[in-house]
C-alpha cells in the first residue's frame, strides 16, 4: 500500500526539543524526506535519509529511521518560534512510478515563547 | 542558482472552464513533477515529466494533462474544472542523476473554482 501517516499536531516551548513522527507502509521506499511548509508557501526540503541508514544529523535536525517498524522521526533541537510550520514526511516510490513522492498529511508544529 | 518559479500566484475560475498553470524548473534540473494539495492535506502526485515525456502519473483523471518544453519548463492543464479542483498546485523539479532524487518545490499556484 501507499500510506504515510503522521500525528496532526505538536506543541512545544521555545528551547525544547520537538519530535515529529511518521509511519510508512512501502518497504521498497529508497529515500525518505522531511519537508517544511509555512503558511501560504510551498514546501522547503529540510533533510532526507537513505533507507539503509538508521540516523542522519544535520545541524539542529536529527532523523531516525526504524526500517523494521517503518517508522521515521524528525527531532528538532532547541526549537525556535521560527520553526512553527507544518512538517511533512514523504517516501520516494519506485522508478516505475516516475519517482513520485507520497506525503503524509502533515504535522502542525506550534512553538510557544 | 534560480529556484523553482510558478505562475500565476492565484487564480479564480468557474466550474467547467479550463486552466493552465506554469512552472520553471530550478537551473540544471530536467525533471518536473506536479502535485495537488487540498486544504489541510498533504500533496498528492499528479504526474512527472522527464525530457518532455510523461514519466509517471498518479490517480488523476485525463482532464489533468501536462507538457514539458525543451528548456524543461512545464505546464499543467486542467479541463472541465470541478469545485474539488480548488487547491494549491505545486511544481517540483529534480535532477534524476542525483541518487537521492530530492525534489525542490516552487511556491505554488492557488486555484479557486467557483
Amino acid at each position: 500500500g501507499e500510506d504515510v501517516e503522521q500525528s496532526l499536531f505538536l506543541s512545544v516551548r521555545e528551547g525544547d526539543s520537538s519530535v515529529i513522527n511518521c509511519t510508512y507502509t512501502d518497504s521498497s521506499s529508497t529515500y525518505l524526506y522531511w519537508y517544511k511548509q509555512e503558511p501560504g508557501a510551498g514546501l522547503q526540503l529540510l533533510t532526507y535519509i537513505f533507507s539503509n541508514m538508521d540516523m542522519k544529523q544535520d545541524q539542529r535536525l536529527t532523523v531516525l529511521l526504524n526500517k523494521k517498524d517503518k517508522h521515521l522521526s524528525l527531532r528538532i533541537a532547541d526549537t525556535q518560534t521560527g520553526d512553527s510550520a507544518i512538517y511533512f514526511c514523504a517516501e520516494s516510490m519506485s522508478q516505475n512510478a516516475g519517482n513520485m513522492l507520497t506525503f503524509g498529511g502533515g504535522t502542525r508544529l506550534m512553538v510557544k515563547p | 542558482e534560480t529556484g523553482v518559479t510558478q505562475s500565476p500566484t492565484h487564480l479564480i475560475k468557474t466550474r467547467g472552464q479550463q486552466v493552465t498553470l506554469r512552472c520553471s524548473s530550478q537551473s540544471g534540473h530536467n525533471t518536473v513533477s506536479w502535485y495537488q494539495q487540498a486544504l489541510g492535506q498533504g500533496p498528492q502526485f499528479i504526474f512527472q515529466y522527464y525530457r518532455e515525456e510523461e514519466n509517471g502519473r498518479g490517480n488523476f483523471p485525463p482532464r489533468f494533462s501536462g507538457l514539458q518544453f525543451p528548456n524543461y519548463s512545464s505546464e499543467l492543464n486542467v479541463n472541465a474544472l470541478e469545485l474539488d479542483d480548488s487547491a494549491l498546485y505545486l511544481c517540483a523539479s529534480s535532477d534524476p542523476d542525483r541518487p537521492s532524487y530530492e525534489q525542490y518545490f516552487g511556491p505554488g499556484t492557488r486555484l479557486t473554482v467557483t
